[in-house]
């Protein structure tokens, strides 16, 4: 079984700041990892993924994830945040054969 | 262009009522699923189903139903049996259930139940 931990609940920050999101994760088997961005009263889009190859994966709208294996962790970063970014952020890992485990979500929060 | 449709968007019932949401998707995806999501927790897998007239239970399926009848159709039915069924609903597709495909989502349903 998977596990996820989104570490911040909530994220407040203001425009052009830089911001991170910390993932956590646990699973005894590989998986491969997910970040998926919502806005209200939508469904989840992908913003990025890593599968397999260079740990430093790059999304939509600037954001990029790093992932370490030693630590299990997969934070999401964006060195300048816009207004627009203002979302709900969930974090989800898969195994090769089973379903998404998503973690509780952060909620960013960008302040003008 | 492609995508999932679900509605309706909002939808209101009274207790002892069943309602079902709708789902379609015209990406030719052979997997389908659906979700529950409740305020400050992520999503919770209700059914999912890899190919037409099969599907299997979640981690939360009691008190819901489901058919697989068509490829582009997941209907969900939310029963009377359902303690607690306010919520907001997502359906998502899959090109097939290998771990390392992206999840697809529809806009989704919000029940409350009066």
């Amino acid at each position: 079984a998977q596990s996820v931990t989104q570490l911040d609940s909530q994220v407040p920050v203001f425009e052009e700041a830089p911001v991170e999101l910390r993932c956590n994760y646990s699973s005894s088997v590989s998986v491969y990892l997910f970040w998926y961005v919502q806005y209200p009263n939508q469904g989840l889009q992908l913003l990025l993924k890593y599968l397999s190859g260079s740990t430093l994966v790059k999304g939509i709208n600037g954001f990029e994830a790093e992932f370490n294996k030693s630590q299990t962790s997969f934070h999401l970063r964006k060195p300048s945040v816009h207004i627009s970014d203002t979302a709900e952020y969930f974090c989800a890992v898969t195994p090769n054969a089973g379903k998404s485990t998503f973690g509780d979500g952060t909620t960013l929060t960008v302040k003008p | 262009d492609g995508g999932i449709t679900q509605s309706p968007k909002y939808l209101f019932r009274k207790e002892g009522q069943n309602v079902t949401l709708s789902c379609e998707q015209n990406l030719n995806h052979d997997a389908m699923y659906w979700y529950r999501q409740d305020p400050g927790q992520g999503l919770r897998l209700i059914y999912y189903s890899q190919i037409v007239n099969d599907f299997q239970k979640g981690d939360i399926a009691e008190g819901y139903s489901v058919s697989r009848e068509k490829k582009e159709s997941f209907p969900l039915t939310v029963t009377s049996a359902q303690k607690n069924p306010t919520a907001f609903y997502l359906c998502a597709s899959s090109i097939g259930l290998s771990g390392a495909n992206v999840l697809t989502f529809g806009a989704g349903s919000r029940l409350t139940v009066l």
